[in-house]
């Protein structure tokens, strides 16, 4: 069965940084894309950043670029996100998510983890 | 970027009836677009990709279609559970964009 797992969510001041992580299991996780995606309270949705199979390339939404960083390890089965310079507007729940080993679409997300950015 | 833009904003439909959300998109994604749907609390849930092909576990009821800018999802027969927000996706080009959503209400 496939699970992923996320933590880190908190409370953070502006400027502040914090770093999720999404354990995986049930799957090889070492030969998927994996995914942060996000969901501001009462919004939609927006695809944070992917990150290939063996971290080797990185993408980004503009939004958040230059301020947080994919990263992942797959002896660990773990997905990271590494934000910094955090602003009231990242303040969502973010998804941690694999997609199908040959296309972008998003077929497993995790429970999500909150992240509020407030003074 | 390419923006999806959806309608209804919502829907408000009796259960055994037809539903027909819209997708259209600010340039063409061929077949690259995906449905999600998204209840109250959880995380989406894939329903259709490459505009016309069920996920896995999908009812039949579910159906999509459309090519080019132009999408449909269509839930030929409401069912109570259907209540949710639907979410159209592209994969085209990075980054990846979401609809802004349908909401379905069941009366």
């Amino acid at each position: 069965e496939v699970q992923l797992v996320e933590s880190g969510g908190d409370l953070v001041q502006p400027g502040g940084s914090l770093r999720l992580s999404c354990a995986a299991s049930g799957f090889i996780f070492s030969s998927f894309w994996m995914h942060w995606v996000r969901q501001a309270p009462g919004k939609g949705l927006l695809w944070v950043s992917r990150i290939n199979s063996d971290g080797s390339t990185t993408s980004y939404a503009d939004s958040v670029k230059g301020r947080f960083t994919i990263s992942r390890d797959n002896a660990k089965n773990t997905l990271y996100l590494q934000m910094n310079s955090l602003r009231a507007e990242d303040t969502a729940v973010y998804y941690c998510a694999k997609t199908l080993v040959d296309k972008s679409v998003i077929d497993f997300w995790g429970q999500g983890t909150l992240v509020t950015v407030s003074s | 970027e390419i923006v999806l833009t959806q309608s209804p904003a919502t829907l408000s439909l009796s259960p055994g009836e037809r539903a027909t959300l819209s997708c259209r998109a600010s340039q063409s994604v061929s077949s690259y677009l995906a449905w999600y749907q998204q209840k109250p609390g959880q995380a989406p849930r894939l329903l259709i990709y490459d505009a016309s092909n069920r996920a896995t576990g999908i009812p039949a009821r579910f159906s999509g279609s459309g090519s080019g800018t132009d999408f449909t999802l269509t839930i030929s027969s409401l069912e109570p559970e259907d209540c949710a927000v639907y979410y159209c996706q592209q994969r085209t080009t990075w980054p990846f964009t979401f609809g802004p959503g349908t909401k379905v209400d069941i009366k």
